[in-house]
């Protein structure tokens, strides 16, 4: 079975910096892996996906994400912070055209 | 292009109590899904229709849950009777085609159940 641990259930970053979020993915199969955002009182929104064709995705919001087979992982980075990034961040993994959900990492942008 | 709708938002309910949760997803979505986000925890899949079929509901408590997708479009899912750890916010997804691999999935907002 497929199954997803996001490290950090809290990160905190200033303005401008670096943002990393951590997820490690557990499959048999080579996985399909998606970062999902979502915002107080909203619905989650697809920030990226991974399908197998170019390791290193980007998505929306100047967020990207590397596949690492060798260390089974695929963390989410953005270069520069902003305020309007302070949500939670879902790391998911497909298995049998469902999804499988980590437990969230919810960044913090402080100025 | 409108987003899926839910509704209520929230719901407060006392334990023992029933209640339903309407769901619209986006005009011509094929696959319609009901999650159960517990707080602190990622989304967990508790049914998933193509049109009006169920396609999985493996994780569906069915002894109290029940859920139905009539006509292909909208979907209700029930709760009968609830508990206190229903508890979570109960969000619909939908995409637009049948389930096929790394499909994009689009969220509501959800309803927030608190079970008292």
């Amino acid at each position: 079975a497929q199954s997803v641990t996001q490290l950090g259930s809290h990160v905190s970053v200033s303005e401008g910096a670096l943002v990393l979020l951590r997820c490690n993915y557990s499959s048999s199969v080579p996985p399909y892996l998606f970062w999902y955002v979502q915002y107080p009182n909203q619905g989650l929104q697809l920030l990226l996906k991974y399908t197998s064709a170019a390791t290193l995705v980007k998505g929306i919001n100047g967020f990207e994400a590397e596949f690492k087979k060798s260390e089974t992982s695929f963390h989410l980075t953005k270069p520069s912070a902003h305020m309007s990034d302070a949500a939670e961040y879902f790391c998911a993994v497909e298995g049998g055209n469902k999804l499988t959900f980590g437990t969230g990492t919810q960044l913090k942008v402080e100025l | 292009e409108a987003g899926v709708a839910q509704s209520p938002r929230y719901k407060i309910i006392e334990k023992r109590q029933s209640v339903a949760f309407w769901c619209n997803p986006i005009s011509g979505h094929a696959t319609l899904y009901w999650y159960q986000q517990i707080l602190g925890q990622g989304p967990k899949l508790l049914i998933q229709f193509q049109n009006n079929g169920v396609v999985d509901d493996s994780q569906l408590p069915k002894d109290r849950f029940s859920a139905e997708r009539l006509k292909g479009v909208d979907s209700t899912l029930k709760i009968q009777p609830a508990k206190l750890e229903d508890s979570a916010v109960y969000l619909c997804a939908s995409s637009p085609r049948a389930p096929q691999q790394a499909d994009t999935q689009y969220f509501g907002p959800g309803t927030r159940l608190t079970v008292l």
